[in-house]
């Protein structure tokens, strides 16, 4: 079974720029999920898709930061403009279902650095 | 106050000891509740869950939890150095936020030969 893909891998670029990363969740996995980790803390969620909508967006910086997540399946999150804060792991992660008590596979994640 | 808090660690233990991880939560109605393993550059893998008060192991890992206080823990045992990385405790329920996992800071946990 494939597990969840991500690229870039490795972004690097100025404060003010754009940056997108996307997201391929595991076949048939529902549930969609974008983290931020900053190096030194643990992951934090930036927005939950169920299928193609939106459950949770509640610490997305939405003057920022945006999503998508066209039929379903792929998701793409951007960032415009970058401020240097945003340097960070930006981690993918799916479910087969959405709520408490599930299993989340994480992708390899996109390490970002904002200089 | 966090939702989530770990020891800050580091935690350094010789081959063959136990390692014990600690985490407090502050929801009460937090229902699940996870130990994810992190390596060095790496994405967050599960490695144990636990839903109800009490322990359950898994191999050399045994996670407890205690409702009342609170509280989850990871005892490893037989500690061996492929098992040095960080761990994070994860917290969700099915009342609030959609049943997000919330997760705490870490313990990078270092074990020596």
């Amino acid at each position: 079974e494939a597990g969840v893909a991500q690229s870039p891998r490795y972004k690097i670029i100025e404060k003010r720029q754009s940056v997108a990363f996307w997201c391929n969740p595991i076949s048939g996995h529902a549930t969609l999920y974008w983290y931020q980790q900053i190096l030194g803390q643990g992951p934090k969620l930036l927005i939950q898709f169920q299928n193609n909508g939106v459950v949770d967006d509640s610490q997305l910086p939405k003057d920022r930061f945006s999503a998508e997540r066209l039929k379903g399946v792929d998701s793409t999150l951007k960032i415009q403009p970058a401020k240097l804060e945003d340097s960070a792991v930006y981690l993918c992660a799916s479910s087969n279902i959405g709520g408490a008590g599930v299993k989340l596979f994480f992708g390899s994640g996109t390490q970002l650095s904002v200089l | 106050q966090k939702e989530v808090e770990q020891n800050s660690g580091p935690l350094s233990v010789p081959e063959g000891a136990i390692a014990s991880l600690n985490c407090t939560y502050s929801d009460r109605v937090s229902q699940s509740f996870f130990w994810y393993r992190q390596y060095s550059g790496k994405s967050p893998e599960l490695i144990m869950s636990i839903y109800s008060n009490g322990d359950k192991e898994d191999g050399r890992f045994t996670a407890q939890l205690n409702k009342a206080s609170q509280y989850v823990s990871l005892l490893i045992r037989d500690s061996q150095p492929s098992d040095s990385a960080t761990y994070l405790c994860a917290v969700s329920s099915y009342n609030t936020n959609a049943g997000k996992s919330t997760f705490g800071d870490g313990t990078t946990l270092t074990v020596k030969p």
